[in-house]
């Protein structure tokens, strides 16, 4: 089967960086994504990894192994508005993307 | 960058009653738009893949019959949910794909919040 794993909810204080993971075992690779989801909102596009190593796009970067099958996104600097849902999709041989059930940021001052 | 438009944002139908959501990709072509559904504090679903000029793919457990899906042009898709029930009440959200982009990322639209009486 395909699957997305990554954490339920974590907690980071303002200022501060956090770094959110996501596992994935799916059938073809055609890169990986990370979107903001804001309560009720759409998705918001982050971040797109099809190469191994790190993209760095202000405070956020987002990191792929895909050996590993594995890829963070770091937030740095935190910020209130910051808090989110932060959810990982990786585009299969199909380029259908499979979602996982998203990371519940909670950001505290 | 590219944009994806959503209408109505909100919609309060009866019971019974049938509701049409669009989605528009504004500046760019999507062979390919996606319908998902997300309830309160949990994850998004994806409903149905729909391609221009065919048939919509739905997954496991969406009714075809319940949620029509017509994709008449490389800028539009809408979802028709029929006969809706209160339990239908969510939001629905579609996605695009950039037929130019190598990709495969997929810009969201703003939603449309349903609520059923």
């Amino acid at each position: 089967g395909q699957n997305i794993d990554q954490p339920t909810e974590m907690t980071a204080t303002e200022g501060a960086i956090v770094q959110i993971n996501c596992t994935y075992q799916t059938s073809g690779f055609n890169g990986l994504f990370w979107y903001q989801q804001h309560a009720g909102e759409a998705p918001t596009f982050l971040s797109y990894n099809v190469l191994d190593g790190l993209e760095e796009k202000g405070r956020f970067s987002s990191f792929l192994s895909r050996s590993k099958g594995y890829s963070y996104l770091l937030l740095k600097e935190l910020q209130m508005k910051d808090s989110a849902s932060y959810l990982c999709a990786v585009s299969n041989s199909n380029y259908q993307l499979i979602w996982g059930a998203g990371t519940k940021l909670i950001i505290k001052p | 960058g590219a944009v994806v438009s959503q209408h109505p944002s909100r919609v309060i139908c009866k019971s019974g009653t049938s509701v049409k959501i669009e989605c528009r990709s504004l500046d760019f072509q999507a062979t390919t738009m996606f319908w998902y559904r997300q309830f309160p504090k949990q994850s998004l679903m994806l409903m149905a893949t729909s391609n221009e000029g065919s048939k919509a793919t739905y997954e496991q457990g969406v009714e075809k019959d319940k949620f029509l899906i017509n994709h008449a042009s490389l800028t539009l898709s809408t979802l028709t949910v029929t006969s809706a029930h209160p339990e239908d009440s969510s939001f629905y959200i579609c996605s695009a794909r950039d037929i130019a982009s190598g990709k495969g990322e997929q810009y969201f639209g703003p939603g449309t919040r349903l609520t059923v009486t």
